[in-house]
């Protein structure tokens, strides 16, 4: 089983600053990795997959980059709504498809 | 419009059977996985498992194999999750989720709203 690792837990950071989020995986998942973003009482919602590429209807602030068992999330000017947990996913080799176990992004 | 939807939140007994549901619509049911998710509260999503309703293909992940089940009932385009003894740890918010790409497995572009699972005496 691939595990999935990312940091930091939480970060604190100001609106209109810049959030970068790491994700690791235990061997490589090629280019095979999502991002999604999850709001309180809400489903995640998908923003990245193919590790840099944004889904549908999500903004240029968000950006991926990283393959092999290295990977950044970018938020580059972070808005009021960016405020949520973001995780990571491998899809690479499975079963079982597994996830990272979140960072969350607050208000500093 | 692609979505799916789950059916309403339970809450159930210890030992008690139960089976959620997961209706898609908008898009060719047969041809697309459907995935379902686990999130215990306050915690983490952890992937339980996968079908393909085409042909019922369905896959495990080790920590859930043997403790749920997952079907597909591709004339109502609905898929199902189920358990035949619950236990007070299995109080969790279920999604059903599918891949983005017709007959992959890949990233999950699209989610249910959760049903929310209740185990309780």
């Amino acid at each position: 089983e691939i595990v999935m690792t990312q940091s930091p837990a939480t970060l604190s950071v100001s609106p209109g600053e810049r959030a970068t989020l790491s994700c690791r995986a235990s061997q490589s998942v090629r280019s095979n990795l999502a991002w999604y973003q999850q709001k309180p009482g809400q489903a995640p919602r998908l923003l990245i997959y193919g590790a840099s590429t944004r889904a549908t209807g999500i903004p240029a602030r968000f950006s991926g980059s990283g393959s092999g068992t290295e990977f950044t999330l970018t938020i580059s000017s972070l808005q009021s709504e960016d405020f949520a947990v973001y995780y990571c996913q491998q899809y690479n080799d499975w079963p079982p498809i597994t996830f990272g176990p979140g960072t969350k992004v607050d208000i500093k | 419009e692609v979505q799916l939807v789950q059916s309403g939140a339970e809450v159930k007994k210890p030992g008690e059977s139960l089976k959620i549901s997961c209706k898609g619509s908008g898009y060719s049911f047969t041809t697309y996985w459907i995935g379902w998710v686990r999130q215990l509260p306050g915690k983490g999503l952890e992937w339980m498992g996968i079908i393909y309703p085409g042909d019922s293909d369905t896959r495990y992940s080790p920590s859930f194999q043997g403790q749920v089940t997952i079907s597909a009932d591709k004339s109502i385009s609905t898929a199902y999750l189920q358990w035949t003894s619950l236990k007070a740890s299995d109080t969790a918010m279920y999604y059903c989720a599918r891949p983005g790409s017709s007959s992959l497995v890949d990233e999950f572009d699209i989610w249910g709203r959760g049903t929310m699972v209740t185990v309780s005496s």
